[in-house]
Order: structure tokens, then sequence, then C-alpha cells
């Protein structure tokens, strides 16, 4: 069955500090996956794309790392700020899975000053 | 550019009541979706479009309808409202099955 699980749900760190978010797949064969950022109430927005070959890609603070062999991924925000309060979804698309997307649960960040 | 925009953005319908939800994009896409969101769940596919006049079920239809008559909108309409339908709704687009673009969301309550 494919599944995306996000760990850990729920994290709060201090401002400054950084962080790495969790997220391991079951999707097969795998397509690409993008970490989104939802703010609260707010529709959720893409930060990174990571397709088969890459194994880390940078967008600022962020920096999304890949593993396909064991299926995992991972987030790493650096010097948090409290605009990174968000929750963190982790989305896979698979080859031949058509229009379907594997969505995560997310983990919801808290960054406190 | 607007991108992908949602109404109403909150609603409360009472049982059996019916409803749609707006949703329009003007970035030409191909693809649109309909998600919901529940609380500590994943987004779960409801509706979903690949053009104007082609519309599939996704994992989660019933007591739901779609349709697509352009490119640019794709309502969502809710039919006798039941409780279970209490969830924030977002409506979606891509070019083909690339980077999705949501809306803000549409928070319904039903009673």
């Amino acid at each position: 069955k494919n599944q995306v699980e996000q760990s850990p749900q729920s994290l709060i760190i201090l401002e400054g500090k950084n962080c790495t978010l969790q997220c391991n797949y079951t999707v097969s064969p795998f397509s690409n996956l993008r970490w989104y950022k939802q703010d609260t109430g707010r529709g959720p927005v893409s930060l990174t794309i990571m397709t088969f070959s890459e194994n880390t890609k940078s967008n600022g603070r962020y920096t999304a790392t890949l593993d396909a062999d064991t299926k995992q991924s991972s987030l790493h925000i650096t010097a948090s700020q409290l605009s990174d309060s968000a929750s963190y979804i982790c989305v896979v698309r698979g080859e031949n899975t058509g229009n379907q997307f594997y969505f995560g649960t997310g983990t919801s960040l808290t960054v406190i000053p | 550019n607007a991108g992908v925009t949602q109404t109403p953005k909150f609603r409360i319908l009472k049982i059996g009541q019916s409803m749609t939800l707006q949703c329009t994009q003007d970035m030409n896409h191909n693809y649109m979706y309909w998600y919901r969101q529940d609380p500590g769940m994943g987004l779960k596919l409801i509706y979903y479009s690949v053009g104007a006049g082609i519309t599939d079920k996704g994992e989660v239809p019933n007591g739901y309808n779609v349709s697509r008559s352009t490119t640019e909108d794709f309502p969502l309409r809710l039919e006798l409202a039941a409780p279970s339908q209490t969830s924030v709704y977002f409506c979606a687009s891509s070019y083909s099955a690339g980077e999705l673009f949501f809306g803000e969301g549409s928070r319904l309550t039903v009673l």
C-alpha cells in the first residue's frame, strides 16, 4: 500500500535553532517528492521538489534530502525564525499512479522566542 | 495573477442542505483537484479533472459532485450535507501532474 509517514507529529523549538523533519514513504515506483509549507488558515505552498536522481536541494534556509534506496526524505531548517511556525507536509507522486499524490499528515512546527 | 481562488472562505450548513464551493484559477492549468483536510489527517482527494469536460473520482467522492465546463472553473457541489462533511476544503491546480497550487481553503461546518 502506498503510504507517506512523517515524524515527529509536532515540534517546538527556540528561535534561531535548527531542526530536521522526517518523511518515510512506500510509494513505488517513485516519481518525485515535494515538501509543502502550510501556514495556519492558508493553503499549502511548495518549498522544494526532489526527483529520483537528486540527493540534496536547498531553498534559502530550507534543505531537503532524499535517499531513494531507503525511501526517506528530510527537511532541515536552519536558524529558525518565528515565521517558520507552520505545518510541513511531505507529498509523494508515484511514477504510474496517474493523478494520485500521496500526502503525509504533516509535522506541526512551532518556533518560540 | 490571483492564482487559485476559492469561495466562500467559511460556511455553516444545516444537515440536508446543499451548497456549491467555487474554485477558479487563472494560470491556465489543465489539472484541477478538490481535497478535504480533517484534523490530524493528510489531505484526501475528492475529485479531480485533467481538462475541461473531464472529471474523475478520487479517494472520498461520496456525497460530492463536480463539473468542469471551462479550464478556469471547477466547482464542488455538496448534496444533502451531513456532519461527516465538516472539514476544510482545498481546491488546487497544476500543469499536468506537477506542482500543486492551492487555494486558501473553505471551512465548512455542518450542524
